[in-house]
């Protein structure tokens, strides 16, 4: 298996524009996470599923973030509109089972808002 | 709730050195533990684990024991490389099944040659 897949790499936009971020996870994991990396705050779970269905969302940081996972294959993480506090790196990552076992992670998505 | 300690960094240590990072847990029952390592521009990856008290977690020269009675599963190695320089991160699942993994903020460790 490829691991996670996440796209872009990299992204840059412009303050009040749509950001959408895209994660793969593994085949045949059933739980996937988007977690946010920046220097003031560390590592910060946004949001988690199981079985395709969010369980929490309580680290979705406002309204402007938004995610989905409209099957096994495939989530996304979008923004709406971004600012330049939203800058950081994205990541997710899925597991087999939940948190009982290893969760591997993508390379992520570095975005800047300018 | 759960929760995981670790030491702030950075970490500065001359290739050969002993390195210890320390990781405390407050988890109920009986979590599985877990030391994640994050190279400059990757993912996090798993570096060990370990699922019950007194096992000890070894992969790439790094151990870390699963210590009950202190809740600590501290993080070492006899001799570092310049290649180990990374962030670990401590972590912990309490195994319900349906929670993800609470990690430590990371540790940032710097190797010299």
């Amino acid at each position: 298996d490829a691991g996670v897949i996440q796209s872009p790499r990299h992204e840059v936009t412009e303050m009040g524009q749509e950001v959408t971020l895209r994660c793969k996870p593994i085949s045949g994991h059933n739980s996937l996470f988007w977690y946010r990396q920046t220097m003031m705050r560390g590592l910060e779970l946004l949001i988690y599923f199981n079985n395709n269905v969010p369980i929490d969302d309580s680290g979705m940081p406002e309204d402007r973030f938004s995610a989905k996972m409209p099957n096994a294959s495939f989530s996304t993480l979008k923004i709406q509109p971004s600012e330049p506090r939203d800058s950081a790196v994205y990541f997710c990552a899925s597991s087999l089972d939940g948190g009982n076992t290893e969760a591997f992670f993508g390379q992520g998505t570095r975005l800047t808002v300018v | 709730g759960n929760s995981v300690t670790q030491m702030e960094g950075p970490v500065t240590l001359s290739e050969e050195a002993f390195l210890t990072i320390n990781c405390t847990y407050t988890a109920t029952g009986y979590p599985s533990l877990f030391w994640y390592v994050q190279y400059p521009g990757e993912g996090l990856q798993l570096l060990l684990k370990a699922t019950k008290a007194d096992d000890k977690g070894s992969n790439k020269g790094f151990e870390a024991t699963y210590r009950k009675e202190t809740t600590s599963f501290h993080l070492e190695k006899g001799s570092v490389q310049v290649s180990d320089s990374a962030v670990y991160f401590c972590a912990l699942s309490d195994r319900s099944g349906n929670t993800p993994l609470v990690f430590g903020k990371g540790t940032r460790l710097s190797v010299i040659a």
